[in-house]
């Protein structure tokens, strides 16, 4: 089982550029969510998905865009990326809200110089 | 609104010793709580689940337990291995979708 799967691993990104994190999950999860890590915090919830063509609002969702076409993928954008979004980036999924738990990616660690 | 604290931030044992990390809460409204293990530069791998029902999980050498009334859990590591070191992470479900984490715990066990 591939589990949740992110793309890429690792990225330096251009002050202003923009991108986009890829998240797969082949669980057939409904819930799914993107956190952010950073040095000696606790994870961050950016934005979640609690099905296909329906998406909110984490904690800290400025500068951060989702979507949800599919069961299967959330992707993550960064439009006009900014030095304080330098992170370590994970994407989650889970059976209806984490009442069974949470399975993460690998995470993304994403620079911004 | 949610608060989880992980004291001690480190912790440095002896290979052989018995490890004990614990998490507190500050909202005992909670559905579960999730121990995870992240080595560093990876991701977070889960360890154990337990339900705002049960009191306690047991797998392998691994043993947690859940007092929500006091807002705590412990994770017990039996007879600790240097491939124990690594950060161990406790997040808390509670109403709505957020699971809230902790700081974390940096474990080193020294062979």
């Amino acid at each position: 089982n591939a589990g949740v799967t992110q793309t890429p691993k690792f990225h330096i990104l251009k002050i202003g550029q923009s991108m986009t994190l890829q998240c797969t999950q082949d669980m057939n999860h409904n819930y799914m969510y993107w956190y952010r890590q950073d040095p000696g915090m606790g994870l961050k919830l950016i934005y979640y998905s609690v099905g296909a063509g329906i998406t909110d609002k984490g904690e800290v969702p400025n500068g951060y865009n989702v979507s949800r076409s599919t069961t299967e993928d959330f992707p993550l954008r960064l439009e006009l990326a900014a030095p304080s979004q330098t992170s370590v980036y994970f994407c989650a999924s889970s059976y209806w809200g984490g009442a069974y738990g949470y399975t993460f990616g690998s995470g993304t660690r994403l620079t911004v110089v | 609104k949610q608060e989880v604290t992980q004291i001690p931030a480190a912790l440095s044992v002896p290979e052989g010793e018995n490890l004990v990390l614990n998490c507190s809460f500050t909202d005992s409204a909670i559905y579960n709580l999730q121990w995870f293990r992240q080595d560093p530069g990876k991701g977070l791998t889960s360890l154990l689940l337990i339900q705002s029902s049960q009191r306690e999980q047991t797998s392998g050498r691994l043993n947690a337990s859940l007092d929500k009334s006091s807002g705590r859990s412990t994770l017990y590591i039996a007879a600790s291995q240097p491939g124990d070191s690594a950060t161990y992470l406790c997040a808390v479900k509670a109403a709505g979708n957020k699971l809230t984490f902790g700081g974390g715990t940096r474990v080193l066990v020294k062979p």
